[in-house]
């Protein structure tokens, strides 16, 4: 039930192009869906985040789209950049104060993502 | 403002040994958390330390401990290396005892030979 799956686990695109990388989810206490990017060598950073309250969160050329009845959320990157080129993470956490998860990070399995010039 | 600093950057040591990797959280933050990040895989949650106790555990065994000193930095120590302990170990740290999101150091790369 604490299982994050995520799809694909590549992609490329061409410059200009839409990145879209999808996550679901099983376990309804989740409360906290961040994503990440991570360049080689480095650590995870996160990216944008969203809370089940809303639908769609949008920051710059990142957007998270939410549907909390199918338990899935997905990173749209619009007018992808080679800079883009990284390996991208969902995660998911309960956050809820009073809870036993202390925001504790589930990760998806991640997807390589190579943008074209 | 230094984020989440770890050391060292890379290690090397033979099945059997022990290690000991460090970590100094972001200023302000009281949380610290580990994860281990095997080669193509998703970052696997270790533990997690606050006011110098250990809060939660994931699925690792007891030869993976840790610590949590009063400046909040902390330690990661793993007894009886595997060569499938040969990853990528991530620090995180978080400003609000865990919650609010985490902001990860560059790692320790683990290598055992």
């Amino acid at each position: 039930q604490q299982q994050v799956k995520q799809s694909p686990q590549s992609l490329i695109v061409q410059k200009g192009g839409i990145s879209i990388i999808n996550c679901a989810y099983e376990n309804t206490a989740f409360d906290y869906f961040p994503w990440y990017q991570q360049f080689p060598g480095k650590g995870p950073a996160l990216l944008i985040a969203i809370r089940p309250d809303v639908s769609e969160k949008k920051e710059g050329r990142f957007t998270i789209s939410f549907n909390k009845s199918a338990k899935q959320f997905s990173l749209h990157i619009m007018d992808s950049q080679p800079g883009d080129s990284a390996t991208y993470f969902c995660a998911a956490s309960e956050e809820t104060a009073g809870g036993t998860s202390y925001g504790k990070l589930t990760f998806g399995q991640g997807t390589i993502l190579t943008v074209h010039p | 403002d230094a984020g989440v600093t770890q050391s060292p950057t890379h290690l090397i040591k033979t099945r059997g040994q022990q290690v000991t990797l460090r970590c100094s959280p972001k200023s302000g933050h009281d949380t610290v958390s580990w994860y281990q990040q095997a080669l193509g895989q998703g970052p696997q949650f270790i533990f997690q330390y606050y006011e110098e106790e250990e809060r939660q555990r994931g699925n690792f065994p007891d030869r993976f401990s840790g610590h949590q000193f009063p400046n909040y930095s902390s330690e990661l120590n793993v007894n009886a290396l595997l060569l499938g302990d040969s990853a990528l170990y991530l620090c995180a740290s978080s400003p609000t005892g865990g919650l609010g999101g985490y902001t990860f150091g560059s790692g320790t790369r683990l290598t055992v030979v």
